[in-house]
């Protein structure tokens, strides 16, 4: 079965920092690129980053709400990928999801989410 | 990169059809054939249901379908179901290995 789990998220005070994992299974981890989505309550859907597979460099994007503070990085030998994010904002408090794209660029594959709460 | 643009809320009653816009700029929607369109029910994560603007992945229900002109794509559902009722998100490639989502749109089934 073609799966993503989170897992990571917590109550933080705002500067601190915490770290949220992805573990993946069922597909070939190692060859996809993997995004991070987050939402906060009531809100709508915000593009986080990506990080692109072995084969394209391990290219990283990220939003410019993030972008200097979150850092996404990957382990293909343990089919994880993570989320670093630092010098956390009240603002970032949200439901942080993994996704994956197909081979079209379009996100099929969502974790369940995991909550971040900065307060 | 600012969020693209749909309206707030839908409505619609059974078997009727609606149509949700998603407005971007030539530097997103206008510029990349890679639109697609996720579903949300409360408490779920996204279901993509229409990628590059127009096709559906297996699975999706052929009454969604969508579409793009200029810098402003759509998402059409015909014949109207009760368990339509949802949040929808569009989705566009930016540029420079970015992506935005538009701000949502709530579909009420009347």
């Amino acid at each position: 079965e073609v799966q993503l789990v989170e897992s990571g998220g917590a109550l933080v005070q705002p500067g601190g920092s915490l770290k949220l994992s992805c573990a993946a299974s069922g597909f070939t981890f190692s060859g996809s690129a993997m995004h991070w989505v987050r939402q906060a309550s009531g809100k709508g859907l915000e593009w986080v980053g990506r990080i692109r597979s072995k084969a394209n460099s391990y290219a990283t994007a990220y939003a410019a709400s993030v972008k200097g503070r979150f850092t996404i990085s990957r382990d293909d030998s343990k089919n994880t990928a993570y989320l670093q994010m630092n010098s956390l904002k009240t603002e970032d408090t949200a439901v942080y999801y993994c996704t994956r794209p197909n081979e079209r660029d379009a996100f099929d594959i969502w974790g369940q989410g995991t909550m971040v709460t900065v307060s | 990169q600012s969020a693209l643009t749909q309206p707030a809320s839908v409505s619609g009653s059974p078997g009727q059809s609606i149509t949700i816009s998603c407005t971007g700029t030539s530097s997103d929607v206008g510029n990349y054939n890679l639109v697609s369109w996720y579903q949300q029910y409360p408490g779920e994560a996204p279901k993509l249901m229409i990628y590059e603007g127009s096709k559906r992945p297996s699975g999706t229900s052929n009454r969604f379908s969508g579409s793009k002109s200029g810098n402003t794509a759509s998402l059409t559902i015909s014949g109207l179901q009760a368990e339509d009722e949802a949040d929808y998100y569009c989705c566009s490639y930016v540029g420079s290995g970015t992506w935005v989502f538009g701000g949502g749109t709530k579909l009420t089934v009347l």
